[in-house]
């Protein structure tokens, strides 16, 4: 199984700050990796997939690049609704796998 | 914009079998479509179940493989996980999803809201 890893596991921000998540992955997934953001009770819903392909109707201050083993999600200009947890996950092979998630918290 | 929604018990005995449906609404199941099954508890995280075709084939997470089963009704636009052998490792919120497949697999959207099961006696 090809293992996500995630950091920081919590991320501590303020309106209007400029915020990056990092996802290795523990062998290439090419750029089959998708971002996903949860809100407390919430299903997560996807933000980006194919490493940096915006889904339609996600607002642009969320970027994804990387390649290979390595990702970031950026968010730029963080808004109060943007405060959640963060997951990445790849579809390059079976099992498809999650990484453990970055808490994105209000300083 | 297809929506989900899943059913089942909330409360299944160990060694017992889980048995959830997800209705697809205001929408249809295509023939080219992919469906997917998905767990999250606070041990494991999320974690990929498997994912079953309009056609009716189904690929599933090789770690669950021997206790899963998921099928796809057409007629009644719904799919189903079946999860046999039951033990408390399997509590956690369980979230259907479509599966939109890109190159081989499939990123997931929209998910159902979930539904919480719980294994105990």
């Amino acid at each position: 199984d090809i293992q996500m890893t995630q950091s920081p596991s919590t991320l501590s921000a303020s309106v209007g700050d400029t915020v990056t998540i990092t996802c290795r992955a523990s062998q290439s997934v090419n750029s089959w990796l998708a971002w996903y953001q949860q809100k407390p009770g919430k299903a997560p819903n996807v933000l980006i997939h194919r490493a940096s392909n915006l889904k339609s109707g996600v607002p642009s201050r969320f970027s994804g690049s990387g390649s290979g083993t390595e990702f970031t999600l950026t968010i730029s200009g963080l808004q109060p609704e943007d405060f959640a947890i963060y997951y990445c996950k790849q579809y390059e092979s079976s099992p498809l796998t999650f990484g453990g998630g970055t808490r994105v918290e209000i300083k | 914009q297809v929506l989900l929604q899943e059913s089942g018990p909330g409360l299944v005995k160990p060694s017992g079998t889980l048995s959830l449906t997800c209705a697809v609404l205001d929408d249809y199941i295509s023939t080219s479509d992919w469906w997917t099954w998905v767990r999250q508890s606070p041990e494991k995280g999320l974690e990929w179940i498997g994912e079953i075709h309009h056609g009716g084939r189904a690929n599933y997470n090789p770690s669950l493989k021997s206790r899963v089963t998921m099928s796809i009704n057409k007629s009644r636009n719904e799919f189903s996980l079946t999860l046999y052998s039951l033990n408390v490792a399997d509590t956690a919120m369980y979230y259907c999803a479509r599966a939109v497949v890109d190159g081989v697999w499939s990123w997931f959207h929209p998910w159902g809201q979930g539904i919480l099961v719980t294994v105990s006696s």
